[in-house]
């Protein structure tokens, strides 16, 4: 079956620390990776995707790269903000129903 | 971009009666809607699929005769959670994807408190 492990958290950092939250996953098929984002009371939203091997997904300053020969997909910010507090969930896709499976989700504290 | 929206935003509910909840696509035809239930600090777990005009396909261990999903028309499916207990109290978060885009795109869910 399909499934996601990401790194339990909670994750807390300074302001302007790097940020890496690791992915991994396994999968019957090709899946497409995607990092979600979830502020507090909030639904989720797509932060960043990716199709194939090798794509890199960014936005926002996050970045992720799309690693078939290790199965992983890890999360990285190069300077965080106060604002990126926020649960991540690392997610993925297979085939055309569309369904993801996700990861347990990693809470990211930044402190000020 | 595609924008879901979900209504209401937060209900309060007594033990034993029913709740409705809307999710919409505003401006793109969604195909397929994903229900969710999203406990405190946990993940999102896959309530059921609705195909618009078909049945729902529920996941193991969701309870149909409680958890009523109608896929109607092709920007709205309603949850409807019957006989409500504490118990089901909960963040209930719906999704949907087009026909062209693998992608699914989030509503900003509904907190669901039962007294």
């Amino acid at each position: 079956g399909n499934s996601v492990t990401q790194m339990e958290g909670p994750v807390t950092l300074s302001e302007e620390a790097f940020l890496t939250i690791n992915c991994t996953y396994t999968a019957t098929g090709y899946p497409s990776l995607f990092w979600y984002v979830q502020y507090p009371g909030e639904g989720l939203q797509l932060l960043l995707k990716a199709t194939k091997a090798d794509d890199k997904g960014s936005n926002k300053g996050f970045e992720a790269t799309y690693r078939k020969e290790t199965t992983s997909f890890h999360l990285e910010k190069g300077s965080v903000q106060v604002s990126d507090s926020a649960v991540y969930f690392c997610a993925l896709s297979v085939g055309a129903g569309n369904m993801l499976t996700f990861g347990g989700g990693t809470r990211l504290m930044v402190k000020p | 971009g595609a924008v879901v929206s979900q209504h209401p935003s937060r209900v309060i509910c007594k033990s034993g009666t029913s709740v409705k909840i809307e999710c919409r696509s505003l401006d793109f035809q969604a195909t397929t809607m994903f229900w969710y239930r999203q406990f405190p600090k946990k993940s999102l777990m896959l309530m059921a699929t609705s195909n618009e005009g078909s049945k729902a396909t529920y996941e193991q261990g969701v309870e149909k005769d409680k958890f009523l999903i109608n896929h109607a028309s092709l920007t709205l499916s309603t949850l409807t959670v019957t006989s409500a207990h504490p118990e089901d109290s909960s963040f209930y978060i719906c999704s949907a994807a087009g026909t062209v885009s693998y992608e699914q795109y989030f509503g900003p869910g509904t907190r669901l408190t039962v007294t």
